[in-house]
């Protein structure tokens, strides 16, 4: 069965450095998103992709954050100058198409900014 | 702006009983609806939807879910719980015309017990 899969499982970083997060969608998947988890919260939406452009966007997805699908499979988060409060689980997902379906998660990268 | 409210951190059933997550919602437009699960360590599966139609909807693993549109709610139910049904459970909305992107409430963990 296709799946959503996402590197790194986790990821330890300082305060200040850069990450990216990959994700490699379903293969027929046109639509990407990323969505994060602070411990114990709830699942917020960060931006979604679509035709090679973000399509909409959350508060939270401020300057530091980017996204990018560079190859035709990859598709990335990238935060520039990372903060304590970024500690947080990130998901990918994907969907077919605009529709109102489902969307399908990876299971997820944790980052954890010290 | 659209949003929603699972108004129990946690749901406690026993094995063979009833159960119930609730659910309820806030959008300009007309709804679309959804609930996921996430097991430990996993990410977030789709298990239903509602679009259209009916207002009972059934979903993966005998869970079904009545969209109430006079109470905005969008209750998940199942009529005998398993205890393999214990995980995170989330519900999302999607407003028609406001893009792809699903809002999740914070989660609701049920705990079947044997």
């Amino acid at each position: 069965e296709p799946e959503v899969t996402q590197t790194p499982s986790h990821q330890v970083t300082q305060m200040g450095q850069e990450v990216i997060l990959r994700c490699v969608p379903i293969s027929n998947h046109l639509y990407f998103y990323w969505y994060r988890q602070i411990l114990g919260q709830k699942v917020e939406f960060l931006v979604s992709f679509y035709n090679n452009e973000i399509s909409e966007k959350s508060e939270i997805f401020d300057d530091q954050f980017s996204v990018e699908r560079p190859d035709g499979s990859n598709f990335t988060l990238k935060i520039r100058s990372t903060k304590l409060e970024d500690s947080a689980m990130y998901f990918c997902a994907s969907s077919a198409t605009s529709a109102p379906g489902e969307l399908f998660f990876g299971e997820g990268s944790r980052l954890t900014v010290l | 702006a659209q949003s929603v409210a699972q108004p129990e951190d946690q749901v406690n059933v026993a094995e063979g009983n009833p159960l119930t997550v609730k659910c309820t919602y806030s959008v300009s437009g007309n709804p679309y609806l959804f609930w996921y699960v996430q097991y430990p360590n996993r990410g977030l599966q789709f298990l239903l939807k509602y679009i259209t139609g009916d207002n009972l909807v059934k979903g993966s693993y005998g869970f079904e879910a009545e969209f109430n549109k006079s109470q905005t709610s969008f209750h998940l139910k199942k009529p005998s719980a398993l205890v393999s049904d214990s995980a995170l459970y989330f519900c999302a909305v999607r407003e028609d015309q406001a893009g792809t992107a699903l809002i999740f409430g914070k989660g609701t963990t049920l705990s079947v017990s044997s």
